[in-house]
């Protein structure tokens, strides 16, 4: 069974500064996805970023990109100019390649934001 | 975007009495509904997922008679918490994908307190 692991229960940032959230995961697969979503206060879930394995290029999108290691099987995402509203629960998800699959979700980091 | 519409975003019941949450995607059409429960600062817990007019798949421990769910239409899925006691009490979120492409769209939560 794949399962998903983050070791940061909790980070804090400055405003304006850099944090890297860390997840690793662990399949026997060769076709799967990953990604970062965020869920703020509202409990809403947001997509924050999404990464194919089979793509050796790191996923970017604006101030948010990974660091995708498919040999560690590592998959950290990096908040740069870090602000108020990057403040939230991270979850890292897995899903294989097959169609309708479900998502695995780690654990969660929650980062706060310090102005 | 896609958007998962869902209702009621927080209820109170009383101990023994059944509630029903909706899920409704606007624009597109849900093939596979996923159902999760969430408790305070934890990650999403899979409690089932439902393919449109097909049984619904229940994880490990939950109960299928006190958590039933309905997904009959491509566009509506729902949870019914019957008897519902406080320990029933949680957030419950559910997640949407269409037959095409691999994004999940996400319901807004229910807030469910059961007193």
């Amino acid at each position: 069974a794949q399962t998903v692991t983050q070791s940061q229960p909790e980070m804090s940032v400055q405003e304006a500064e850099t944090v890297t959230l860390s997840c690793t995961y662990d399949t026997s697969e060769s076709d799967y996805y990953l990604f970062w979503y965020k869920q703020p206060p509202s409990r809403q879930m947001i997509l924050v970023i999404r990464q194919e394995a089979y793509k050796q290029q790191n996923a970017t999108e604006n101030r948010f990109s990974v660091n995708f290691q498919k040999a560690a099987k590592s998959f950290s995402l990096k908040i740069s100019d870090s602000q108020l509203g990057d403040a939230a629960m991270y979850f890292c998800a897995y899903r294989t390649g097959t169609s309708g699959s479900r998502l695995t979700f780690g654990e969660g980091t929650q980062l706060t934001v310090n102005p | 975007g896609a958007v998962v519409s869902q209702h009621p975003s927080w209820v109170i019941c009383k101990s023994g009495t059944s509630v029903k949450i909706e899920c409704r995607s606007l624009d597109f059409q849900a093939t596979t509904m996923f159902w999760y429960r969430q408790f305070p600062k934890q990650s999403l817990m899979l409690m089932a997922t439902s393919n449109e007019g097909s049984k619904a798949t229940y994880e490990q421990g939950v109960e299928k008679d006190k958590f039933l769910i309905n997904h009959a239409s491509l566009t509506l899925s729902t949870l019914t918490v019957t008897s519902a006691h406080p320990e029933d009490s949680s957030f419950y979120i559910c997640s949407a994908r269409a037959q095409t492409g691999y994004g999940y769209t996400f319901g807004s939560g229910t807030r469910l307190t059961v007193v």
